[in-house]
C-alpha cells in the first residue's frame, strides 16, 4: 500500500488569489494523479502528474489554470489559480505503484472560494 | 470512449441485510479492472474491492462481492450482513493498467438501525 498525505486538508481562499496543494507519499511511486471532485459529484481526472517533465493534461483542464510540479517520485503539487467560487471542490492526489495494483488516494483537499 | 454509469443514486438497507448496487460500463480496452471505492465523510477513497476483467471468477472480499458480467458490461457490488459502517457513496471505476480511473456518479448507501 501507499500513506499519502495531502496538505492543506481544507482551506476557504478568496476569489482571484491561488492556492497550492501538496502530496507527500511514504514511498516512491511510478505515477501520480491529481482529481477534482466537485459538491455531490463523482471524481474527474485533471491531470497526470509526469516526474522531470510537464503534466499531461486531460480535457477541459489547462497548465494556466492548474499548474502541477513533481519534482522527485515522492511528492506534487497542483495549484488552482485565480480562483472563483466554481473551483470549490475536493481535490485528490492519487498514485499508482505497480501495474497490477490499485491506485491510492490521499484523504482530499476541500477547497471553498468565496 | 470509456464510460462508468451507476444508475442508483441512493440505496438503502436494514442492518444485517443484503443490498446490491449496480454499475455499468463501456471499454473498447481488452485488458481493463474494475473497482468499488468507499468514501465516507471523511472524503478517503477505500478500495472495496477490486476485478480483473481476464478472471471469470467473481470477486470477494468478506461481506463484499461483485457480480461481473463480462459480456454485459455489468459490475454489481454486493455487501452482505450490512453493517452502519458501511454507510457512504459507493463509487464504481474502470482502469486500463494506467491507474487514471473513470468513475461513475457514486451511489450513497445509507443503512437503517
Amino acid at each position: 500500500s501507499a500513506v499519502i498525505s495531502q496538505k492543506p486538508s481544507r482551506d476557504i481562499c478568496q476569489r482571484g488569489t491561488s492556492l497550492t496543494i501538496q502530496c507527500q507519499v511514504d514511498s516512491q511511486v511510478t505515477m501520480m494523479f491529481w482529481y477534482r471532485q466537485q459538491p455531490g459529484q463523482s471524481l474527474t481526472l485533471i491531470a497526470t502528474a509526469n516526474q522531470g517533465s510537464e503534466a499531461t493534461y486531460e480535457s477541459g483542464f489547462v497548465i494556466d489554470k492548474f499548474p502541477i510540479s513533481r519534482p522527485n517520485l515522492t511528492f506534487s503539487t497542483l495549484t488552482v489559480s485565480n480562483m472563483s467560487p466554481e473551483d470549490s471542490s475536493i481535490y485528490l492526489c492519487s498514485v499508482g505503484r505497480d501495474s497490477n495494483t490499485e491506485a491510492f488516494f490521499g484523504q482530499g483537499t476541500r477547497l471553498t472560494v468565496v | 470512449a470509456q464510460t462508468v454509469t451507476q444508475s442508483q443514486p441512493e440505496m438503502s438497507v436494514q442492518e444485517a441485510e443484503t443490498v446490491t448496487l449496480s454499475c455499468t460500463y463501456d471499454t473498447s480496452e481488452s485488458d481493463y479492472y474494475l473497482f468499488w471505492y468507499k468514501q465516507p465523510p471523511s472524503r478517503q477513497m477505500i478500495l472495496v474491492i477490486r476485478q480483473e476483467a481476464y478472471k471469470q471468477q467473481n470477486a470477494t472480499e468478506n461481506r463484499f462481492s461483485v457480480n461481473f458480467q463480462k459480456a454485459a458490461k455489468s459490475f454489481s457490488l454486493k455487501i452482505s450482513d450490512s453493517q452502519l459502517g458501511d454507510a457512504a457513496m459507493y463509487f464504481c471505476a474502470l482502469g486500463s493498467g494506467t491507474y487514471k480511473y473513470i468513475f461513475g456518479t457514486g451511489t450513497r448507501l445509507k443503512v437503517l438501525a
